[in-house]
């Protein structure tokens, strides 16, 4: 079975600074999707960063990277110039793709990140 | 775009009675839409997973005859908690995608409280 793990439950970066959360994933598949999403104070999830395994380049949304490593079913994000506004809980999402008609996402624990002024 | 609402945002309700949940998709037709729960400070669990006009799939260990789902039409859902009891209290989230195997939008969750 698929499974998503996350070590790290709480992280604390510096505003400005850079800080890296940490995901690994288990599956026998090759091609799926791999997510970062943020859940703010206010529950909404948003995501952040998707990633599809078939594609080797890390993908970049502007302040947001992964270090994607298939091989080491490895999918860790990295956010640079920290902001106050980043602070929230992260969570890793694999999605399962069942013969093309569905997905499913599974969710890692989750990490708290604080943003420290 | 890619906008999904959920009515309500919060709920309290006597143990016993039971309480629905809509989940909309406001700009876009969903063909699939998918139901969480979140318990304080933890992940989100797929309780069941929707087709328009069939009926839902649900997870292991979720109860269908207690967990109600419908998805009556391309751009709404229900979960309605049936005889709902205080381990019901929770944060319900919907999700919503446009194709069974596109990206999921997700709604911005109601909190269900049982006293």
């Amino acid at each position: 079975a698929q499974t998503v793990t996350q070590s790290q439950p709480e992280m604390s970066v510096q505003e400005a600074e850079t800080v890296t959360l940490s995901c690994t994933y288990d599956t026998s598949e090759s091609d799926y999707y791999l997510f970062w999403y943020k859940q703010p104070p206010s529950r909404q999830m948003i995501l952040v960063i998707r990633q599809e395994a078939y594609k080797q380049q890390n993908a970049t949304e502007n302040r947001f990277s992964v270090n994607f490593q298939k091989a080491a079913k490895s999918f860790s994000l990295k956010i640079s110039d920290s902001q106050l506004g980043d602070a929230a809980m992260y969570f890793c999402a694999y999605r399962i793709t069942y013969g093309g008609a569905t997905n499913k996402l599974i969710f890692g624990t989750g990490t708290l990140l604080a943003v420290q002024p | 775009g890619a906008v999904v609402s959920q009515h309500p945002s919060r709920v309290i309700c006597k143990s016993g009675t039971s309480v629905k949940i809509e989940c909309r998709s406001l700009d876009f037709q969903a063909t699939t839409m998918f139901w969480y729960r979140q318990f304080p400070k933890q992940s989100l669990m797929l309780m069941a997973t929707s087709n328009e006009g069939s009926k839902a799939t649900y997870e292991q260990g979720v109860e269908k005859d207690k967990f109600l789902i419908n998805h009556a039409s391309l751009t709404l859902s229900t979960l309605t908690v049936t005889s709902a009891h205080p381990e019901d209290s929770s944060f319900y989230i919907c999700s919503a995608s446009i194709l069974a195997r596109d990206e999921q939008y997700f709604g911005p969750g109601t909190r269900l409280t049982v006293t």
